[in-house]
């Protein structure tokens, strides 16, 4: 079975210039999950959906950051305006279903660097 | 004072030796922990959960849970050099969870270098 996918692999833009970022989580999974991962800050949530909604979006730093998920497929994390700082690696992971004890299953990473 | 502490390390250990991995946590209330591996330029992948206190053992690792000291640990036996990577360390911290009980807080992770 495939795992999480996300495209692109890595994406280099100029600031100011909008970044959209794709994920497709494991097939049947109900729960999705938006990291980002940065030396200084670790690895952070941003955002989780359940059942495409949206259910805690606490981590999401500012406007600039929104996220969506269409339908059970496909999530997208959308940067406008990208600034330098938005510069680090972004996971999707997913899971299938809720629980304490349930195993988050991470995809490959998006590589952003905003110059 | 931050949620999950972790030394960054790096730690370094001999091939054979136990590398022994350690976490703190700030949240009383947090149910279940996670020990995830990353290797450079990889994403993590889980290793291990505990939520009872005591020992849990999986093969060469052990993860060890003390609820009363808030500290979580993870043993790595017979240590070999593809285990050479960076640890994090995840909690599940109810008091972030907004109504739910789902939300992973990590660490930074500790860098583990294992010597042939």
């Amino acid at each position: 079975d495939a795992g999480v996918i996300q495209s692109p692999r890595h994406e280099v833009t100029e600031m100011g210039q909008e970044v959209t970022l794709r994920c497709k989580p494991i097939s049947g999974h109900d729960y999705l999950f938006w990291y980002r991962q940065t030396m200084m800050r670790g690895l952070e949530l941003l955002i989780y959906f359940n059942n495409n909604v949206p259910i805690d979006d606490s981590g999401m730093p500012e406007d600039r950051f929104s996220a969506k998920m269409p339908n059970a497929s496909f999530s997208t994390l959308k940067i406008q305006p990208s600034e330098p700082r938005d510069s680090a690696v972004y996971f999707c992971a997913s899971s299938s279903r809720g629980g304490v004890t349930e195993t988050q299953y991470f995809g490959p990473g998006t590589r952003l660097l905003v110059l | 004072q931050k949620e999950v502490e972790q030394n960054s390390g790096p730690l370094s250990v001999p091939e054979g030796a136990i590398a022994s991995l350690n976490c703190t946590y700030s949240d009383r209330g947090s149910q279940s922990f996670f020990w995830y591996r990353q290797y450079s330029g990889k994403s993590p992948e889980l290793i291990m959960f505990i939520y009872s206190n005591g020992d849990k053992e999986d093969g060469r690792f052990t993860a060890q849970l003390n609820k009363a000291s808030q500290y979580v640990s993870l043993l790595i036996r017979d240590s070999q050099p593809s285990d050479s990577a960076t640890y994090l360390c995840a909690v599940n911290s109810l008091k972030e969870a907004r109504g739910s009980n789902y939300k992973l807080t990590f660490g930074k992770g500790t860098l583990l270098t294992v010597n042939p």
